[in-house]
């Protein structure tokens, strides 16, 4: 079965800094998609970056960029320039080639520092 | 163009009451997505439609839960005589097509059972 683990349950950033989380997973297949999903108060789950598998270039969108290692089962996602609309959680998600349902961690709650 | 959207946002039951929670998918999307977060933990899967059809229902957590989506748009999740550990966010998720990798999610209805 696949599993996703985020092992850094909160994590603190000055505003206008770079943060990392790190995320991890374990999978046997080969043909997958990774997320990085935002939800804030509110509770929408937003995208904010996706990354298929089968791409060797990290994915980038404006701030937010990805670190995929394949081999290692790693993918992070760095947060630069830190804003303070960017306190949220953070799940990072993984959803097979042959499956419709995403599975996620258990999340990483970012808290901007003024 | 409207998003997912859920009904009620907010339930509080009695326990061993009856429930139900509504998703209205965006206009157009085949699949829909029903998932469960617990306090401070990531969402889980719940049951999967295509259309009308229920392909997935491998996450309902008992024979409480029960889906359905009757005309391939709406949905209704309805769970049976509630118990405390029924508490938690209830996410409804859709996407255009199958095996699609974007889910748009909705703002979900937080469940609390006393």
């Amino acid at each position: 079965a696949q599993t996703v683990t985020q092992s850094q349950p909160e994590m603190s950033v000055q505003e206008a800094e770079t943060v990392t989380l790190s995320c991890t997973y374990d999978t046997s297949e080969s043909d997958y998609y990774l997320f990085w999903y935002k939800q804030p108060p509110s509770r929408q789950m937003i995208l904010v970056i996706r990354q298929e598998a089968y791409k060797q270039q990290n994915a980038t969108e404006n701030r937010f960029s990805v670190n995929f290692q394949k081999a290692a089962k790693s993918f992070s996602l760095k947060i630069s320039d830190s804003q303070l609309g960017d306190a949220a959680m953070y799940f990072c998600a993984y959803k097979s080639d042959r499956d419709d349902k995403i599975i996620f961690g258990k999340g990483t709650r970012l808290h901007i520092l003024p | 163009g409207a998003g997912v959207s859920q009904s009620p946002r907010y339930k509080v039951a009695k326990r061993g009451q009856d429930v139900a929670l509504r998703c209205d998918p965006i206009s157009g999307h085949v699949s829909l997505f029903w998932y469960q977060q617990a306090l401070g933990q990531g969402p889980e899967f719940l049951t999967y439609f295509q259309n009308e059809a229920q392909l997935d229902k491998s996450g309902l957590p008992s024979d409480r839960f029960f889906a359905e989506r009757p005309e391939g748009s709406v949905s209704t999740l309805k769970i049976q005589r509630t118990q405390q550990e029924d508490s938690a966010v209830y996410l409804c998720a859709s996407s255009l097509a199958a095996y699609s990798y974007e889910q748009y999610f909705g703002p979900g209805t937080r469940l609390t059972v006393t």
